[in-house]
């Protein structure tokens, strides 16, 4: 079956704008999970969704960050006044439950590079 | 707090010899503890996970890992390497505790090699 997608697969941007990362889980998955990997870094937490709702979002490194998943299926991650440090590429996993025995299975990834 | 230490940068090995990559954790609780495997311009790839029970876990593509608890070590195994085997892996580690979340964490991967 389909695996976990996301769009873009690469983003550029200026600065200081505003840019939105889709997560497509895969179908029947009630966990969601967004991670940052920088450059020679292992990916780091960033939050969890249970369903609609953000059950763990203190990997979030600012207010800048925020994401939604308003019918427990998409998610998307939104950055505003992006900054040079946000680059880095972004990882959506999702598993079948919230326990913790679950594996999380990842997508490709979103490049985004901010210029 | 969890964390994962990959003391190796990189690993190099020839085609055919064993593979070893090693991972040390540390939980406040007992841990969930997997290996994930990443190809260039791809995402991660789950190769194996231990849970509870037989300290030897089996996985995709010939590796193994061994949960040493004493040690608090996972290392990844496999007896005869191939040149397809080269990637980054990535150990990662949740705590039992439901407390800590459901969130990974993970190392900060070792690059293979394996060489024809």
């Amino acid at each position: 079956g389909a695996g976990v997608s996301q769009t873009p697969s690469n983003k550029v941007t200026e600065k200081g704008k505003y840019v939105e990362l889709r997560c497509d889980p895969i179908s029947g998955h009630t966990a969601l999970y967004w991670y940052r990997q920088s450059l020679g870094q292992g990916p780091e937490f960033l939050i969890y969704f249970q369903g609609t709702g953000a059950a763990d979002d203190s990997g979030l490194p600012n207010d800048r960050f925020f994401a939604v998943r308003p019918e427990g299926s998409v998610s998307t991650l939104k950055i505003q006044r992006t900054e040079r440090g946000d680059s880095a590429v972004y990882l959506c996993a999702s598993s079948p439950q919230s326990g913790g025995r679950n594996e999380q299975f990842f997508g490709p990834g979103t490049r985004l590079t901010v210029l | 707090a969890q964390s994962v230490a990959q003391p190796e940068d990189q690993v190099n090995v020839a085609e055919g010899n064993p593979l070893t990559v090693k991972c040390t954790y540390s939980v406040s609780g007992n841990p969930y503890l997997f290996w994930y495997v990443q190809y260039p311009n791809r995402g991660l790839q789950f190769l194996l996970k231990y849970i509870t029970g037989d300290n030897l876990v089996k996985g995709s593509y010939g590796f193994e890992a061994e949960f040493n608890k004493s040690q608090t070590s996972f290392h990844l195994k496999k007896p005869s390497a191939l040149v397809s085997d080269s990637a980054l892996y990535f150990c990662a580690v949740r705590d039992i505790n439901k407390a800590a979340g459901n969130k990974l964490t993970f190392g900060g991967g070792t690059r293979v090699l394996v060489k024809p």
